[in-house]
């Protein structure tokens, strides 16, 4: 079946510009992750949801960044103001979580996010 | 804390060579415990998983890997590699007994692959 999809696969932006990446996960799948994945930091969790709740946001690191997450299906990641250090490659990753513990993530082949 | 220690920043080895690449975690309990690789440009693609049981589980692409508890270490290994397996590979853990769900990663191992 289809994977994990995510748009744009790249994206140019000027600096202080706002940009929204967007998610669809696995059919079926209840739990939904993000991810950034940058060269200093390597592979930084931002947020979790399990249907549209966001349990844990932990990982967001500004109030520059929200999610949200409609129909138990779709998300979408906007960062307002976009700053240089927010380049990055946003990973969205999708899982069953049907038994309430850590289950399989399958992951998405990211957007590369560029800020000038 | 939740930490994950890849110690090799950069493997290189022959095609048909064997191959161990080496995962440490710092966990609490015994975690969930995965390995994940991503090709240039790509997502990560699972490669394998230990949840329970067998300590030493077989993935795809002939990958192996054995949950050592004393050693807090899970690494990865192949008998023969193959030059399409260079790629970056990535262990992580989670927390087991957890609703939260999100996985802790190391910082990746890259492997190059000589003719």
């Amino acid at each position: 079946g289809a994977g994990v999809s995510q748009s744009p696969s790249n994206k140019v932006t000027e600096k202080g510009k706002d940009v929204e990446l967007r998610c669809d996960p696995i059919s079926g799948h209840t739990a939904l992750y993000w991810y950034r994945q940058s060269l200093g930091q390597g592979l930084e969790f931002l947020i979790y949801f399990q249907g549209n709740s966001a349990p844990d946001k932990s990982g967001l690191p500004s109030d520059r960044f929200s999610a949200e997450r409609t129909g138990g299906s779709v998300s979408t990641l906007t960062i307002q103001r976009t700053q240089q250090e927010d380049s990055a490659v946003y990973l969205c990753a999708s899982s069953l979580r049907s038994s309430g513990e850590t289950d399989t993530q399958y992951f998405g082949p990211g957007t590369r996010l560029t800020v000038l | 804390a939740q930490s994950v220690t890849q110690p090799d920043i950069h493997i290189t080895v022959s095609e048909g060579a064997s191959l161990e690449l080496r995962c440490n975690y710092s966990y609490g309990a015994t975690p969930y415990l995965f390995w994940y690789v991503q090709s240039p440009g790509q997502g990560l693609q699972l490669l394998l998983k230990y949840f329970s049981g067998d300590t030493l589980v077989q993935g795809i692409k002939g990958f192996e890997a054995e949950f050592k508890r004393s050693q807090s270490s899970f690494n990865l290994r192949k008998p023969s590699v193959h030059w399409s397996d260079a790629a970056e590979y990535f262990c992580a853990v989670g927390a087991r007994g957890s609703t939260l769900g999100r996985l802790y990663f190391g910082r990746g191992t890259q492997l190059t692959v000589w003719p």
